[in-house]
């Protein structure tokens, strides 16, 4: 049984740049969420993917946009990058929407920096 | 936005010594309480997803009790030791699938 693979592991973008980070969901998961960590705060919820279509979102602007392949895997596509968006993002990984007794699987995290 | 609090922010404690920290949350439109231990370099791991309230859960040293009335969670590490030295981070999950983390605990057990 494999875990949530995310890559790349660091970045380095230039301010008004797109990024596109990416997930490998853990084997037989169906559902994706998106977490961005900010330095000294907890994870901040961006959105959540349920078969392929988007179902649920946090308080992030239209310039954060994600995708959920057939196979599950998904990705976060960040355009215009501001300052403000340097941070470590996280995935999840889960099966159905409410994860049951097991919650979350998650990645490691694309450290993300924004210069 | 959910504000889910907790403390102590961080904490150091002697190896052998038994901790707790804290968890608060809104209790309105709660539907699980998820506890994940974060090592340094490594993914949040999940220890407890409890729903129910007066839940009480155990996974070996550490146990956790939930108040869904009140709107609070403790975790409970019996004996620590240098291996649970980690971010101890919980979050609420609402009926609309968003799962809102507090800024979690950081715990540093000294040999």
């Amino acid at each position: 049984e494999t875990g949530v693979t995310q890559s790349p592991t660091h970045l380095i973008k230039t301010r008004g740049q797109q990024v596109t980070l990416r997930c490998s969901s853990q084997s037989g998961h169906n559902t994706v969420s998106w977490y961005q960590q900010a330095l000294g705060q907890g994870p901040q919820f961006i959105f959540q993917y349920y078969r392929e279509e988007e179902n649920g979102r946090g308080n992030f602007p239209p310039r954060f946009s994600g995708l959920q392949f057939p196979n599950y895997s998904s990705e976060l596509n960040v355009n215009a990058l501001e300052l403000d968006d340097s941070a470590l993002y996280l995935c999840a990984s889960s099966l159905e929407q409410r994860q049951g007794p097991y919650g979350y699987t998650f990645g490691s995290g694309t450290r993300l920096t924004v210069v | 936005i959910l504000n889910v609090e907790q403390s102590p922010q961080s904490l150091h404690v002697q190896e052998g010594d038994s901790t707790n920290f804290t968890c608060s949350f809104p209790s309105s439109n709660f539907y699980a309480l998820h506890w994940y231990r974060w090592e340094t370099a490594k993914s949040p791991e999940a220890l407890f997803v409890m729903t129910l309230n007066g839940d009480e859960k155990k996974k070996g040293r550490i146990s956790a009790t939930l108040n869904t009335k009140e709107g609070y969670s403790y975790l409970y590490i019996k004996g620590s030791q240098p291996e649970d030295s980690a971010t101890y981070l919980c979050a609420s999950l609402t009926g609309a699938n968003n799962l809102f983390f507090g800024t979690g605990t950081r715990l540093t057990v000294i040999p």
